[in-house]
């Protein structure tokens, strides 16, 4: 079975610094898709980023961008710029053959002014 | 484009009574998904229709919910004699299966919070 792990509960980041966060998964898959979601305090889930096991370049999505290492299966979001906005929980996601999603714990991302 | 919306998206409810939630997909999409988030968690999988067809059921699932989608619409989520370990977000996705696509992003809507008393 699959497995996604987010060892970081909580971290901190000034404004307009940049954010790390980790994420490692584990499958015996081989075509796969891995996301980042963002949930603010009360408000819905919505996509960050996606990226296709497939593709070897590294997801970009504005501000945000991923280091995906396929043979490590580490999955790791970089936001860059922090804003005030961008403090919400994040959670990393795996997608795989049976379409439903697999989620880790999430990390609660806290953006100081 | 509305997005996916739920309804409703607060219900309190005691031990033992039914409830039922409504989940409209964004409109062109055929696959629906359901999901539950408990505080501190990420979502867990709970079921999924592709049109009106429940294709996969999670083990969490137990027989006091059932879900339905008919006409491959909306969909209902059903928790019969309610307990209070039932409490948590109820979320809902829906996304399009567009051959040749692979696995398709999920949008989510803003989640029912049911409580148990």
């Amino acid at each position: 079975a699959q497995t996604v792990t987010q060892s970081q509960p909580e971290m901190s980041v000034q404004e307009a610094e940049t954010v790390t966060l980790s994420c490692t998964y584990d499958t015996s898959e081989s075509d796969y898709y891995l996301f980042w979601y963002k949930q603010p305090p009360s408000r819905q889930m919505i996509l960050v980023i996606r990226q296709e096991a497939y593709k070897q370049q590294n997801a970009t999505e504005n501000r945000f961008s991923v280091n995906f290492q396929k043979a490590a299966k580490s999955f790791s979001l970089k936001i860059s710029d922090s804003q005030l906005g961008d403090a919400a929980m994040y959670f990393c996601a795996y997608g795989g053959a049976t379409n439903k999603l697999i989620f880790g714990t999430g990390t609660l991302l806290a953006v100081q002014p | 484009d509305t997005g996916v919306s739920q309804d409703p998206r607060h219900k309190i409810t005691k031990r033992g009574q039914n409830v039922t939630f409504r989940c409209d997909p964004i409109s062109e999409h055929n696959r629906l998904y359901w999901y539950r988030q408990t505080l501190g968690q990420g979502p867990e999988f709970l079921t999924y229709f592709q049109n009106e067809a429940q294709l996969e059921k999670s083990r969490l699932l137990s027989d006091r919910f059932s879900a339905e989608r008919p006409k491959g619409s909306f969909s209902t989520l059903e928790i019969q004699r309610t307990e209070q370990g039932d409490s948590a977000m109820y979320l809902c996705a829906s996304s399009s299966n567009r051959r040749g696509q692979g696995q398709e992003t999920q949008y989510f809507g803003p989640g029912t919070r049911l409580l148990v008393l």
